[in-house]
């Protein structure tokens, strides 16, 4: 069975970094796509980042140069690493799998909170 | 302001069918056949129903239906029913920006 879930979101400050994880199960992450999707309260669904199991990647304009999405495959685990922190990135961060050279979402993580505040 | 277009919100009673747009452009929507449809219902994680405009998952009703015509892609919900109520959100890939992009959602209410 495929698992998606996701760690690491908590209360963090203004200008502060924070570790995502996502340990995957039922398969292996080296072989798909995956993505970092957020969603503010309230809000609609925002995709962050993809790697391709080529090892590229890309970013949202949004958190160019800011977040930085990787892989282990030795623990199945994918990472989103967050540094510069702003009040606009306060969500509930996703990740989720797609099927190699596919551009759609067949499985997601139950979610992790983010909430950047002073 | 998300990239592509939903309606706020659409309604239908029980048994009926109700079609919810989704407008790009032509470096998503209108030039490629990655759409994806995504239902969420409160608190929960968005669940594929629709990918690649027209293919339904394994295990998805076949009242969910979709099509794409130009730069517009619709899903169709056939005989609805409660449990369909949730916000039903539209994807697409982009050439204009990496990674992708959605739509900005649309409730469905069953009256």
């Amino acid at each position: 069975e495929v698992q998606l879930v996701e760690t690491g979101g908590g209360l963090i400050q203004p200008g502060g970094s924070l570790r995502l994880s996502c340990a995957a199960s039922g398969f292996t992450v080296s072989s798909y796509y995956m993505s970092w999707v957020r969603q503010a309260p309230g809000k609609g669904l925002e995709w962050v980042s993809v790697t391709y199991s080529s090892g590229n990647t890309y970013y949202a304009d949004s958190v160019k140069g800011r977040f930085t999405i990787s892989r282990d495959n030795s623990k199945n685990t994918l990472y989103l690493q967050m540094i510069s922190l702003r009040a606009e990135d306060t969500a509930v961060y996703y990740c989720a799998r797609s099927p190699p050279y596919s551009y759609y979402f067949d499985y997601w993580g139950q979610g992790t909170l983010v909430t950047v505040s002073s | 302001q998300s990239a592509l277009t939903q309606p706020a919100s659409v309604s239908g009673s029980p048994g009926q069918s109700i079609t919810i747009s989704c407008t790009g452009t032509s470096s998503d929507v209108g030039g490629y056949n990655y759409v994806s449809w995504y239902q969420q219902h409160p608190g929960k994680a968005p669940k594929l129903m629709i990918y690649d405009v027209t293919n339904r998952p394994s295990g998805v009703s076949d009242r969910f239906s979709a099509s794409k015509s130009g730069k517009t892609a619709s899903l169709t919900i056939s005989g609805l029913q409660a449990e369909d109520e949730a916000i039903y959100y539209c994807s697409s890939y982009t050439s204009s920006s990496a990674p992708g992009v959605f739509g900005g959602g649309t409730t469905l209410t069953v009256l």
